[in-house]
């Protein structure tokens, strides 16, 4: 199966500074990848859509100057958080779609504390 | 949008028994159904899927079903095991669209 890896698997900073998420299909081309984040006992909610060579498309309620997403190539998209703050402590997970395939693959996820 | 509601929140069963969960959707036009299993701390997995031209699909011990005219579809997983414990998540996609918009979840407790 294609497998989607994210880096790092979890991460502890401070206040107000900023974290970047890799995530990399490693076996296939993904031409969109998606970025959730789950809080504890909570859903999948989708932050963010990243096309490669375009800009990312944002949900509603979602900040882009805050959530930076860079598709740089077909099989690299990141996430940066900026400015971090606590309420910004979750599980982010990116997801990737294969060229002309509907499944997504998500990656093992990134957990952010922030200080 | 599209909007997801999944039934129940949790759910327990004895080892051996069924488990049911249910799910509905508001998008005439969502077209694709996956389901996805989440043990605490791990990326979803997905179990199953189905699509909008297939009333019912089955994997060994799984089963989706899909009424599109009623907007709803379910998961079924027969003779349970304690290692089906986790959250199980629904979701939806439309048509042209990869979007997935994801149900609350269900955690399911498997009692040995």
């Amino acid at each position: 199966g294609a497998v989607v890896s994210q880096h790092p698997s979890w991460v502890i900073c401070k206040s107000g500074t900023s974290v970047k998420i890799e995530c990399r299909s490693l076996d296939f081309q993904a031409t969109t990848m998606f970025w959730y984040r789950q809080f504890p006992k909570q859903s999948l909610m989708l932050m963010a859509t990243s096309n490669e060579g375009s800009k990312a498309t944002y949900e509603q309620g979602v900040e882009k100057d805050k959530f930076l997403i860079n598709h740089a190539s077909l099989t690299l998209s990141t996430l940066t958080v900026t400015s971090a703050h606590p309420e910004d402590s979750s599980f982010y997970i990116c997801s990737a779609i294969r060229i002309l395939a509907s499944e997504q693959f998500f990656g093992p996820g990134t957990r952010l504390t922030v200080l | 949008g599209e909007n997801v509601e999944q039934h129940p929140s949790t759910l327990s069963v004895q080892e051996g028994d069924s488990a049911v969960i249910k799910c509905t959707y508001s998008d005439s036009a969502s077209n694709y159904f996956p389901w996805y299993k989440q043990e605490l701390g791990k990326r979803p997995q997905l179990i199953i899927d189905i699509r909008s031209n297939v009333g019912e699909k089955k994997d060994q011990r799984i089963a989706v079903t899909l009424n599109k005219t009623a907007k709803h579809f379910s998961l079924h997983i027969t003779e349970t095991q304690p290692e089906d414990s986790a959250v199980y998540f629904c979701a939806a996609s439309g048509a042209g669209s990869y979007q997935l918009t994801f149900g609350k979840g269900t955690k399911l407790s498997v009692i040995p």
